[in-house]
């Protein structure tokens, strides 16, 4: 089973718009920790915000913030007023356990993301 | 300030050839190191991680092979190409950050093999 599902293979959105892409995971594993990544037509890959499982509250960054539910088994990516720049790959990935356990990150197929003038 | 440094960006290679890609990263100790091709249009694969000199582990058999001869050098290399090699190839390093374990990519390599 995917354990990091992005539906979304292609989205078109108009500038200055918010923005929602989706992000749903599964595992057992009680901590473990969500990141979003922008990779550009360039190929860099971009961090964007992280979310631990045992996090309270919601991760925001700049116009970047995480919807993340729970229990439903979310991480949803919102960007606010959307930019021509903001236009790239977008790619939701898991790491499962803390500290040293566990090395590798789980990647969702990702989101391209396309922003309309 | 940890940085983490790629190349070549990008390389045109016939079947047949050896491939030797290089990443080093500067401002850190003992780094997670790993090696993650993307294919056209998808997602990441993970093709080996190291935690240490001289310590590989590979996730997927196949064509390549990866060494780590020193601390903060992480070497993919193969000794025959084949057209199914082609693709973007990305080094990363993570490290634990006491909040969360971040990762961080270098730019690229971009592989045709002809």
């Amino acid at each position: 089973a995917q354990k990091i599902t992005q539906t979304q293979p292609g989205m078109f959105v108009q500038e200055k718009e918010a923005v929602t892409l989706d992000c749903t995971y599964d595992t057992s594993d009680p901590s473990y920790g969500l990141f979003w990544y922008k990779q550009p037509s360039s190929g860099e890959m971009i961090f964007l915000i992280y979310q631990g499982s045992y996090d309270q509250q919601n991760a925001t960054e700049g116009r970047y913030s995480l919807n993340f539910q729970k229990a439903r088994k979310s991480a949803n990516l919102v960007i606010s007023a959307s930019q021509l720049g903001d236009s790239a790959m977008y790619f939701c990935a898991m790491r499962e356990g803390t500290g040293d356990s566990n090395y590798q990150l789980i990647w969702g197929a990702g989101t391209k993301l396309i922003i309309k003038p | 300030s940890q940085t983490i440094h790629q190349w070549p960006a990008t390389l045109v290679q016939p079947v047949g050839s050896p491939l030797s890609l290089e990443c080093t990263v500067e401002g850190t100790s003992n780094p997670n190191l790993y090696w993650y091709r993307q294919a056209a249009g998808r997602g990441l694969q993970l093709l080996f991680y190291s935690v240490g000199i001289g310590q590989i582990s590979s996730e997927v058999p196949q064509n390549l092979s990866a060494s780590r001869p020193q601390d903060r050098q992480f070497i993919l290399s193969s000794k025959k190409l084949l057209l199914s090699d082609s693709g973007f190839y990305l080094c990363a390093w993570s490290a634990w950050t006491g909040l969360n374990y971040g990762y961080t990519f270098g730019s690229g390599t971009r592989l045709t093999v002809v």
